[in-house]
């Protein structure tokens, strides 16, 4: 199993501003996925998160919207950028070791 | 690629009530397939997984899911609910190479009345 802590916990931002949410795995995976939850929704995979390549997005998702850094093997951060009230929405961090393990997740809130 | 669909949205059922929650999938590949599961206001738990072997898996509390592969379905079910099983349930899929990703379903809202 994995231990994901993930911060911040929750969020209000204004619209137009950025939001940097940080993923911490307690040991070193390959891969790290960052994904979406909308209300009532179930989770979209918004892109793949790489220690030392570029992420892999997903369909409808482009890196100018969410730049990912994943600078060592237990550690990735999202942004959310130029926020909208549209990106409301649970963001989630996860890593597989065949089943997925999920972080709290950041509920954000774009007023 | 793999695809996930989940039949029902929501379903209502009376406590001590059987439930069956559909599951049916698509893939290319042999698949791994899980069912998770998110209680009120709180993140994704794994509540069962097949990999391989046995095509009946079961859960801690009393749920199970049979695998089968010529309805490329996986659906979950309980024989006797509880309020306390008031959730939402994900199914989901991943190849079994170790770069795939895993695709969740659109979830079903199991809502349990008294």
């Amino acid at each position: 199993s994995a231990v994901i802590s993930q911060k911040p916990s929750r969020d209000i931002c204004q619209r137009g501003t950025s939001l940097t949410i940080q993923c911490q795995v307690d040991s070193q995976v390959t891969m790290m996925f960052w994904y979406r939850q909308q209300p009532g929704q179930s989770l979209t995979l918004i892109a793949t998160a790489n220690q030392g390549s570029e992420a892999t997005y997903e369909s409808g998702f482009v890196i100018d919207k969410f730049p990912i850094s994943r600078p060592n093997l237990t550690f990735s951060t999202l942004t959310v950028s130029n926020m909208s009230p549209e990106d409301s929405s649970i963001y989630l961090c996860s890593v597989a070791q065949i089943e997925a393990f999920f972080g709290q997740g950041t509920r954000l809130t774009v007023v | 690629a793999q695809s996930v669909t989940q039949l029902d949205s929501q379903v209502p059922v009376f406590e001590e009530a059987p439930v069956e929650l559909r599951c049916n999938y698509s893939s290319s590949v042999s698949v791994y397939l899980f069912w998770y599961v998110q209680y009120p206001n709180q993140g994704l738990q794994l509540l069962l997984k097949y990999l391989s072997g046995s095509t009946l898996v079961e859960s801690i509390n009393g749920f199970e899911a049979e695998f089968n592969k010529s309805q490329t379905s996986f659906h979950l079910r309980k024989p006797s609910v509880h309020i306390s099983d008031t959730a939402e349930y994900f199914c989901a899929v991943s190849g079994r190479s170790s770069a795939s990703k895993i695709i969740f379903g659109s979830g079903t809202r199991l809502s349990i009345r008294p």
